[in-house]
């Protein structure tokens, strides 16, 4: 069974560019959640996605926006970058067959200089 | 709204001691619970999880109990090994929360031989 996977697993980008960040979900998992952790805080919120669709939003500007693909992989756009975008970007996948349960891939870390 | 607090750390243990990590939960509805780990440098491992009151979770000798009537989800260990050192994440997912997690900030656990 394949496991959540994320590239890239680091990069640095220049404050007002705009980075992607990509996901491959779990085998048979077709809903893929986003969470950025700051330095020392727990994982926060980005948004969720279904079908292909945003199924949740946690407190984060329009800026950050997402897609999911056919094939249940999915992007995470931020745009103009800010410093305090800084952060490990984490994907999570997760299904029917898992209830409630989010399987969390190793993330990718963005410094914005 | 619902959140979760955690036991600020860092904690340092000698190993073989006993760790517990004191994790309180405020939501609506009934939440699951959970407890992620995290080992330097990668994401967000499961740990255990419970889903519904006096369940108790356990995995590689840790153990959460959820308890309804003080709201909280401890987690245990009796005897902790050098390689328990890591990030210890409480969560709790409900039906009401638009499908996002809620995490705490997190307790860093040290073990010293």
């Amino acid at each position: 069974e394949t496991g959540v996977t994320q590239s890239p697993t680091h990069l640095i980008k220049t404050r007002g560019q705009q980075v992607t960040l990509r996901c491959s979900s779990q085998s048979g998992h077709n809903t893929v959640s986003w969470y950025q952790q700051a330095l020392g805080q727990g994982p926060q919120f980005i948004f969720q996605y279904y079908r292909e669709e945003e199924n949740g939003r946690g407190n984060f500007p329009p800026r950050f926006s997402g897609l999911q693909f056919p094939n249940y992989s999915s992007e995470l756009n931020v745009n103009a970058l800010e410093l305090d975008d800084s952060a490990l970007y984490l994907c999570a996948s997760s299904s029917r067959v898992s209830g409630n349960t989010i399987y969390f891939g190793e993330g990718s870390w963005l410094t914005v200089v | 709204g619902d959140s979760v607090t955690q036991m600020e750390g860092p904690v340092t243990l000698s190993e073989e001691a006993f760790l517990t990590i004191n994790c309180t939960y405020t939501a609506t509805g009934y939440p699951s619970l959970f407890w992620y780990v995290q080992y330097p440098g990668e994401g967000l491992q499961l740990l255990l999880k419970a889903t519904k009151a006096d369940d108790k979770g356990s995995n590689k000798g840790f153990e959460a109990t959820y308890r309804k009537e003080t709201t909280s989800f401890h987690l245990e260990k009796g005897s902790v090994q050098v390689s328990d050192s890591a990030v210890y994440f409480c969560a709790l997912w409900t039906p009401n929360t638009g499908n996002q997690f809620y995490f705490g900030t997190g307790t860093s656990l040290t073990v010293i031989p």
